[in-house]
């Protein structure tokens, strides 16, 4: 069965530290995609990043870098030089493909990061 | 602007009442989504629609029903025979099958 594993349920660090979200998944699909999401204090989830299985090139964008590997089965999320507007829930989830060629998320429980100044 | 929008954001209601949570989308994405978080959990889906006047039952359906007569429109009810209702409600749209899921600000629902 599709599954999501954020081990960390929250981290603490002070601005300008380096922090490291980890996301381990399972699944059955050969191809799949994994997701990060945001949600702030406000409560709605901010998509961040889609990747495709087949894909498994870092990204950077800008403070936030991911990081994928299939041989670990984890796709974590790096966001390097933390500021306050940081602080949120992230979430990572993957695709399960269900009936009818339809595909779900599978959410993580998340993972709550608060920044201090 | 485009975007999706649940109303209302808190809604309280005695036990036994039905009660509808509204979600629309100007995006004119073919699936929509409906999701259920509680406190310290992730994201459960209740039902999902990838298309005007058909939708199918996510992990945790029962005790919910909805419907989808327009493409815009995606109306979850939370009838009396939901055991557990008071959670966050999240309403999600996505252009296809295996694109991101843009989501709305969620409805807070408490029954008492």
């Amino acid at each position: 069965a599709q599954k999501v594993t954020q081990a960390q349920t929250e981290i603490s660090v002070v601005e300008k530290e380096d922090v490291t979200l980890d996301c381990v998944y399972e699944t059955r699909d050969t191809t799949y995609y994994l997701f990060w999401y945001k949600q702030p204090p406000s409560g709605e989830l901010v998509f961040l990043i889609r990747r495709n299985s087949f894909d498994e090139q870092n990204e950077i964008s800008g403070r936030y870098s991911w990081n994928f590997q299939k041989s670990t089965s984890s796709f974590n999320f790096t966001i390097t030089a933390s500021q306050v507007v940081d602080s949120a829930v992230y979430f990572c989830a993957l695709s399960d493909e269900i009936q009818g060629g339809s595909e779900k998320l599978v959410f993580g429980k998340g993972m709550k990061l608060t920044v201090n100044p | 602007d485009g975007g999706i929008t649940q109303s209302p954001k808190y809604l309280f209601r005695k036990e036994g009442q039905n009660v509808t949570l509204s979600c629309e989308q100007n995006l004119n994405h073919d699936a929509m989504y409906w999701y259920r978080q509680d406190p310290g959990q992730g994201l459960r889906l209740i039902y999902y629609s990838q298309i005007v006047n058909d939708f199918q039952k996510g992990d945790i359906a029962e005790g919910y029903s909805v419907s989808r007569e327009k493409k815009e429109s995606f109306p979850l009810t939370v009838t009396s025979a939901q055991k557990n209702p008071t959670a966050f409600y999240l309403c999600a749209s996505s252009l296809d099958r295996v694109d991101e899921q843009y989501f709305g600000p969620g409805t807070r629902l408490t029954v008492t």
